[in-house]
């Protein structure tokens, strides 16, 4: 069966420090792969898709950016964090038929 | 590109009665309208999804429905339990032929006993 990992869980950070944010998924090939953000209280914007290795496509402008450097992973960076990247960070998978998997999340707080 | 909203934001009803979130989509090409679950400090889990060749959907006690003419699909929860209480995202794809999806707000339901 598929699963989906994301670590770490939680995460304080300094304003200004770099940020990576790692989620692998098994059992499946070739997945497409979702980075949303969920800010406190709010809904789920999405930040970066990926269709295949090398392939991203951003959603919003900001301070982040995403990497897929294998099949099955995706990695959510930034090199300078700022105040307004807190959030409640979600990978997601699909194989193309629409049911989102969620990773577990990671609740970034940068202070 | 598709735009989702979504009501009410919070819901409050006695366990035992029927709670009913509704939301609106932009784009009639949509063909896809999953629901989801958030319990407090989780992920969120697929609870139901409908495409658009049905009108209806059940599943226990959770049922969507869909209306395509006016672009509308609500999520219906009878019998409602404490363990229902959880925030609920509706989402449509971002534009046709995609699994990009676009989220409603969110409502936050609460199941007093």
């Amino acid at each position: 069966s598929q699963t989906i990992h994301q670590w770490p869980a939680t995460l304080v950070q300094p304003v200004g420090s770099p940020l990576s944010l790692e989620c692998t998924v098994e059992g499946t090939s070739n997945p497409n792969l979702y980075w949303y953000r969920q800010a406190a209280g709010r809904g789920l914007q999405l930040l970066f898709y990926s269709v295949g290795i090398g392939q991203i496509s951003s959603e919003v402008p900001q301070n982040l950016s995403a990497s897929r450097p294998q099949d099955r992973q995706f990695i959510l960076s930034s090199k300078k964090l700022l105040l307004s990247d807190s959030g409640f960070y979600l990978c997601a998978w699909t194989a193309g038929g629409f049911g989102y998997t969620f990773g577990s999340g990671t609740r970034l707080t940068v202070v | 590109g598709e735009n989702v909203e979504q009501h009410p934001s919070t819901l409050s009803v006695q366990e035992g009665d029927s709670a009913v979130i509704k939301c609106t989509y932009s784009d009639s090409a949509s063909n896809y309208f999953p629901w989801y679950k958030q319990e407090l400090g989780k992920r969120p889990q697929l609870i139901i999804d409908i495409r658009s060749n049905v009108g209806e959907k059940k599943d226990q006690r959770i049922a969507v429905t869909l209306n395509k003419t006016a672009k509308h699909f609500s999520l219906h929860i009878t019998e409602t339990q404490p363990e229902d209480s959880a925030v609920y995202f509706c989402a449509a794809p971002r534009s046709y032929n995609t699994d990009k999806l676009i989220f409603g707000t969110g409502t936050r339901l609460q199941v007093f006993p």
